[in-house]
């Protein structure tokens, strides 16, 4: 069965901190590794990966892949209280693409 | 604004009521998705459309029946819920057999008393 781990599953830090969000995974037929942000309602798209070593950016977030070692992190420099959310870790595997998602970190950003 | 629009929002039903969630699409995604989410959970898969032919069926109870009557649509049709079926409804959408992401709409509240 296909399985995805986050952690830490909470997190509390303060304005101006830097985090570090973990995803390790075991499936078979690994395709891509998503990340994605939800606060109240619809997960939103953050980063897709697919190959290792290479970093992906947007502004304060990064993210990064090893597929030898099977995790990803998710980095978030100068959090700001608007950074506070559950962050979700979805694996897509085998021929159909299944998502799999991880159990989510809930982060808090106090000011 | 997602692309994929849910209706509606928020939904209350009683256990014999016969209700129906829509979602609807016009990216051209051919994999449409239900997916069901309790607080503070993350979201569990729950059906697969695929060239609107249902492609994954994750043992959901028959109490819950999908139908995708073409490729901008997916239906989740709800009769004799129970109160734990009470959740954020999740549809998305995709290309299939993709490494993408999935697009999400923002949900159905549904209240099962």
């Amino acid at each position: 069965e296909d399985k995805v781990v986050q952690s830490p599953l909470s997190l509390v830090v303060h304005e101006g901190d830097t985090v570090t969000l973990n995803c390790s995974y075991e499936v078979t037929n690994f395709r891509s590794l998503l990340w994605y942000k939800q606060e109240k309602k619809a997960p939103t798209f953050l980063f897709m990966l697919t190959s290792s070593g290479i970093e992906k950016k947007s502004g304060r977030l990064s993210s990064i892949l090893d597929k030898k070692e099977l995790f990803s992190i998710l980095n978030i420099t100068a959090t700001q209280t608007g950074d506070s959310a559950i962050y979700l870790c979805a694996v897509r595997s085998g021929a159909n693409s299944k998502l799999t998602f991880g159990k989510g970190i809930t982060l808090s950003v106090r000011p | 604004d997602t692309e994929v629009t849910q209706t509606p929002k928020h939904l209350v039903m009683g256990m014999t009521n016969k209700k129906s969630l829509k979602c609807e699409q016009h990216m051209g995604h051919r994999a449409m998705y239900w997916y069901k989410q309790k607080a503070k959970k993350p979201p569990e898969l729950m059906f697969v459309y695929s060239y609107e032919k249902l492609s994954i069926n994750e043992s959901v109870p028959s109490r819950f029946s999908p139908e995708c009557p073409n490729s901008s649509l997916l239906n989740l049709h709800l009769h004799a819920l129970q109160p734990e079926d009470s959740a954020l409804y999740l549809c998305a959408s995709s290309q299939p057999h993709n490494t993408g992401e999935l697009f999400f709409g923002e949900g159905s509240r549904l209240t099962v008393l």
